[in-house]
């Protein structure tokens, strides 16, 4: 089952503009992950923030965890047009489980 | 070359065939995942491995077998395609404690026909 569900599903944006996703989940975690996907390529692991974390950053990207809603966004500023792709936040299906779960992803386009 | 090497990267088979998908990998990382991708779906989990003599069903393993060869091998399997079994499928790798999330290769587009 889904752990995960982004929102929005598709993002449309100018390049030098932020873009903002958002993740909420259903149950418990430990650790919130996103990953960056280009058209039909493999997953690429972008950022990972623990449970006891609230804020993150590396590079462009701002992630942010608030667990009380939960719920997660990721940030990026100042987008390039490389920075189309879709992505994905996935969590850990429940206490004790080792199945990573991924939700449906955001699709981003940066417009040049 | 790649840290997680999947073949074929494309594939047309017909339906009742076997097909075998492999995945190799050589981050040294003890755990493996194939998951499946369908539009609108996202990804789902067929099956894990956390070493050579531990196999695990996912959330969708009916219809789908693996073998994990060695610890840098693992590979899908399906007995008998079907068309719905249509999809891009990925193999990743991952190492517990690491923190640094999983390592995917580049996937395998499987259609049945």
């Amino acid at each position: 089952s889904q752990q995960g569900e982004e929102d929005p599903q598709a993002l449309s944006i100018q390049e030098g503009e932020n873009a903002t996703m958002n993740c909420s989940y259903k149950t418990s975690i430990n650790n919130l992950q996103w990953y960056r996907q280009n058209s039909g390529r493999g997953l690429v692991h972008l950022i990972l923030i623990r449970s006891n974390e609230r804020e993150k950053h590396s590079g462009r990207l701002r992630v942010t965890l608030d667990t009380s809603k939960k719920s997660s966004s990721l940030l990026i500023t100042a987008s390039r047009a490389a920075d189309t792709a879709s992505y994905f936040c996935a969590a850990y299906s429940g206490a004790g489980s080792y199945q990573l779960t991924f939700g449906k992803g955001t699709k981003l386009s940066v417009i040049p | 070359d790649a840290d997680v090497t999947q073949t074929p990267r494309n594939r047309i088979t017909k339906t009742g065939k076997r097909i075998m998908l492999e995945c190799s990998q050589t981050k040294g990382h003890d755990r493996m995942y194939w998951y499946r991708q369908d539009p609108g779906l996202g990804l789902r989990l067929i099956y894990y491995s956390f070493d050579v003599k531990d196999i695990n069903k996912g959330e969708i393993s009916d219809g789908y077998s693996v073998s994990r060869q060695a610890q840098a091998k693992f590979s899908l399997s399906l007995e008998s395609a079907i068309p719905n079994q249509t999809a891009l499928y990925f193999c990743a790798t991952s190492q517990p404690g690491a923190g640094s999330g999983y390592t995917f290769g580049s996937g395998t587009r499987l259609t049945v026909v």
